[in-house]
């Protein structure tokens, strides 16, 4: 079965700290999301990668293919980072988009 | 550009009704994905709509149910509603033409069923 795991599933964090999130998936992909949900429900894209690195202000998202792994790096984290990160893929093989997602992790950065 | 909206923002049903959600893509989107996202988990994929069919359906019965019109909003459907149907229903749309085609994603229907 196709899965995506994300860790941690919580994370209580200073504000000013690094924060890291990691998501792993099980067989190849040809994109993976990193989304961000607050209470209430929207979710805002904050990335889409395919190989190496990308970065959005304090935002920084790497990804290696041949581990099957991601990371979502904050910088400076502040509460107002505070949300549910969630990683989601689309598995290569073609097709639609439809895709799969982690459970999220839910940060809360203390002022 | 309004993004993607949806409507109704929230609605109460109780067990045995039937609903019908909509959704509005990103301007020059053509394709139309739904997702439903049960409280304290990560959405689960519905199906996608382009040209008006479904083309991939994820793992749902056939009371799910929509329909993609042709300046490509789209609609969902549910019918004989049952309480764990309650949930955020996220309506994401894309361009097919892209490369990776990244997903943009509305704000979501809050659905309860009584």
């Amino acid at each position: 079965k196709n899965e995506v795991e994300q860790s941690p599933q919580n994370l209580t964090a200073q504000e000013g700290e690094f924060i890291t999130i990691n998501c792993s998936y099980s067989v190849g992909i040809s994109a993976l999301h990193w989304l961000q949900q607050h209470p209430g429900g929207g979710i805002v894209s904050l990335f889409m990668l395919s190989s190496g690195k990308k970065k959005h202000g304090r935002l920084i998202a790497t990804i290696n293919i041949q581990e099957k792994h991601s990371s979502l790096h904050i910088t400076a984290s502040h509460p107002r980072d505070s949300a549910v990160y969630i990683c989601a893929v689309r598995w290569s093989g073609g097709g639609a988009d439809g895709l799969t997602f982690g459970k999220g992790t839910h940060l809360i950065i203390q002022p | 550009d309004a993004g993607v909206t949806q409507s109704p923002t929230h609605l109460i049903k109780t067990r045995g009704q039937q609903v019908t959600l909509r959704c509005s893509p990103k301007s020059g989107h053509d394709t139309v994905s739904w997702y439903q996202q049960a409280l304290g988990q990560g959405p689960q994929f519905i199906f996608q709509y382009y040209e008006e069919e479904e083309r991939q359906r994820g793992n749902f019965p056939d009371r799910f149910s929509g329909h993609q019109f042709p300046n490509y909003s789209s609609e969902l459907n549910v019918n004989a509603l049952l309480l764990g149907d309650s949930a955020l229903y996220l309506c994401a749309s894309s361009f097919r033409g892209g490369t990776y085609n990244e997903q943009f994603f509305g704000p979501g229907t809050r659905l309860t069923v009584l």
